[in-house]
C-alpha cells in the first residue's frame, strides 16, 4: 500500500530557531502534498498545498514566510517553521496524492505526523 | 467558521453493540465525504467514503449514511470491537474540476469501546 513517512516524529526546539520537517512518499510518486496542523482536540487544519516544481498555495491566515514549503521532487516535500515560537507548537501532518490517480476514496495518504514543541 | 462539525467529542460503547458517530456540514458544495480513523501519534487512515449521489455505503462492519437535505452523515460500526477505539474524523471534499481536491475535516470524535 501507499506509505508516507515524516521525519522527525517529534522535535523540541528553543524559541527563535528554525525546524525542518520532511514528508516522503515511500512507494509512489506524489504530484501533490498537503500540510496540515492539528491542535489538541481539534480538527486537522489545512495549511498549504504543495505541488512538485511550483510554489505552494497557502490557506488564508497561514504566513508563507513563516512556514516555508519546498516540494523539490515527486517523493519529498519539506516544511520549515522559521523563527519558531511557543504558539507554533502543534502536531503537523502531511498527506500525499499518488500521481497515478485512482479513486477519490484513496486519494490522500497521510504521514504519521510530527509533534513540534517550542520552548 | 467550521464547515464540518462533529459535535460529540467522545463516545463510549460496549463491545458488541453499535457505535454511531455523527457529522454535520454546512457547505452545500461538498459532494464527497470520508471517514478517517486515527490512533495517537499516527496519521489518519481512510475508513470509508460516500458520494453525494448515494445515501448509504457499506463495507463490512462499517456503514456510512448520508442525508443531503439535513446535511448530515453518520458512521455506524456494528458490532463494535475494542480495536475500534480511536479518534474518528469526518471529512468532506467540495465539487471541483481540479485533480487535487482538498479535505475539510471535522474536529473528531474519540470512540472508546469497552470490553
Amino acid at each position: 500500500g501507499a506509505v508516507v513517512s515524516q521525519h522527525p516524529s517529534r522535535v523540541i526546539c528553543k524559541s527563535g530557531t528554525s525546524v525542518k520537517i520532511e514528508c516522503r512518499s515511500l512507494d509512489f510518486q506524489a504530484t501533490t502534498m498537503f500540510w496540515y496542523r492539528q491542535f489538541p482536540k481539534q480538527s486537522l487544519m489545512l495549511m498549504a498545498t504543495s505541488n512538485e516544481g511550483s510554489k505552494a498555495t497557502y490557506e488564508q491566515g497561514v504566513e508563507k514566510d513563516k512556514f516555508l514549503i519546498n516540494h523539490a521532487s515527486l517523493t519529498l516535500s519539506t516544511l520549515t517553521v522559521t523563527s519558531a515560537h511557543p504558539e507554533d507548537s502543534s502536531f503537523y501532518i502531511c498527506s500525499a496524492i499518488d500521481r497515478r490517480g485512482g479513486s477519490v476514496r484513496n486519494e490522500q495518504f497521510f504521514g504519521p505526523g510530527t509533534r513540534l514543541t517550542v520552548l | 467558521d467550521q464547515q464540518v462539525k462533529q459535535n460529540s467529542p467522545s463516545l463510549s460503547v460496549q463491545e458488541g453493540r453499535i457505535s454511531i458517530l455523527n457529522c454535520d456540514y454546512t457547505n452545500s458544495m461538498f459532494d464527497y465525504f470520508l471517514w478517517y480513523k486515527k490512533y495517537p501519534a499516527e496519521g489518519p487512515t481512510f475508513l470509508i467514503s460516500i458520494s453525494s449521489i448515494k445515501d448509504k455505503n457499506e463495507d463490512g462492519r462499517f456503514t456510512v449514511f448520508l442525508n443531503k437535505s439535513a446535511k448530515h452523515l453518520s458512521l455506524h460500526i456494528v458490532p463494535s470491537q475494542p480495536g475500534d477505539s480511536a479518534v474518528y474524523f469526518c471529512a468532506a471534499i467540495p465539487f471541483s474540476s481540479g485533480s487535487a481536491r482538498q479535505l475539510t475535516f471535522g474536529s473528531g470524535t474519540q470512540l472508546t469501546v469497552l470490553p
